[in-house]
């Protein structure tokens, strides 16, 4: 069972535009909240969170939004740029400390253009 | 330099072998975890170490055999491998304890299997 879902496997932005990136959960007890991306042949590399307790978070061209209701996150990038292709995942977890575990989305490829 | 590194980056080997990926990280890290990416992109955890104990681990075929020598190093060992084995397998580590850095994770850049 997907747990965390991602389903929109692609999306093409032009660049300096803005880059909208969703996913959503089904499990109540997830409290936090991960993008990843990831280039091709390297493993993924931490973005940016958002702690159930928030609505928001930003950090430079990145902010990720939560909707605890709606079970949903999204992940804006502003302005968008070439060097952002990759494939972003979007995961979760329900604890904290050595038994945290994070779940996975399958991912959405990002393809900027020039 | 590199923060989580993993070997080999591939391999490819006979139905029936024994292989095993070597993992290990500078980062200072209590916590290593082993996933695994399939055919369908999903990234699944299989197993996580803290301190060289285990403390999560998946629904995994117990021909797959973790095995933390110190808290730096995380290999894993595979038996009999299948054809379903293939897939490319990621290591991480994270800071562990009860902050919610504790979810971030270092990944090293995966070992791709092929199993023919």
């Amino acid at each position: 069972d997907q747990q965390v879902k991602q389903n929109s496997p692609s999306l093409s932005v032009q660049e300096g535009r803005i880059s909208i990136l969703n996913c959503d959960y089904t499990n109540s007890m997830f409290d936090y909240f991960l993008w990843y991306k990831k280039y091709p042949a390297e493993g993924p590399t931490f973005l940016i969170s958002i702690s159930s307790i928030k609505d928001k978070n930003e950090d430079g061209r990145f902010t990720v939004f939560l909707n605890k209701s709606a079970k949903h996150l999204s992940l804006h990038i502003v302005p968008s740029q070439p060097g952002d292709s990759a494939v972003y995942f979007c995961a979760a977890s329900a604890f904290t400390g050595a038994n945290s575990k994070l779940t996975f989305g399958k991912g959405i490829t990002l393809s900027v253009r020039p | 330099d590199t923060a989580v590194s993993q070997t080999p980056k591939y391999l490819v080997t006979q139905m029936g072998n024994d292989k095993s990926i070597k993992c290990e990280q500078n980062l200072g890290h209590d916590t290593m975890y082993w996933y695994k990416q399939d055919s369908k992109k999903f990234l699944k955890i299989m197993f996580s170490y803290n301190n060289k104990e285990l403390i999560i681990n998946e629904t995994v075929p117990n021909r797959f055999s973790p095995k933390s020598p110190d808290k730096a190093h995380l290999n894993l060992h595979i038996n009999s491998l299948e054809l379903g084995d293939s897939a490319v397998y990621f290591c991480a580590s994270s800071q562990g304890g009860l902050t919610l850095g504790a979810n971030v994770l270092t990944f090293g850049a995966g070992s791709r299997l092929t199993v023919l």
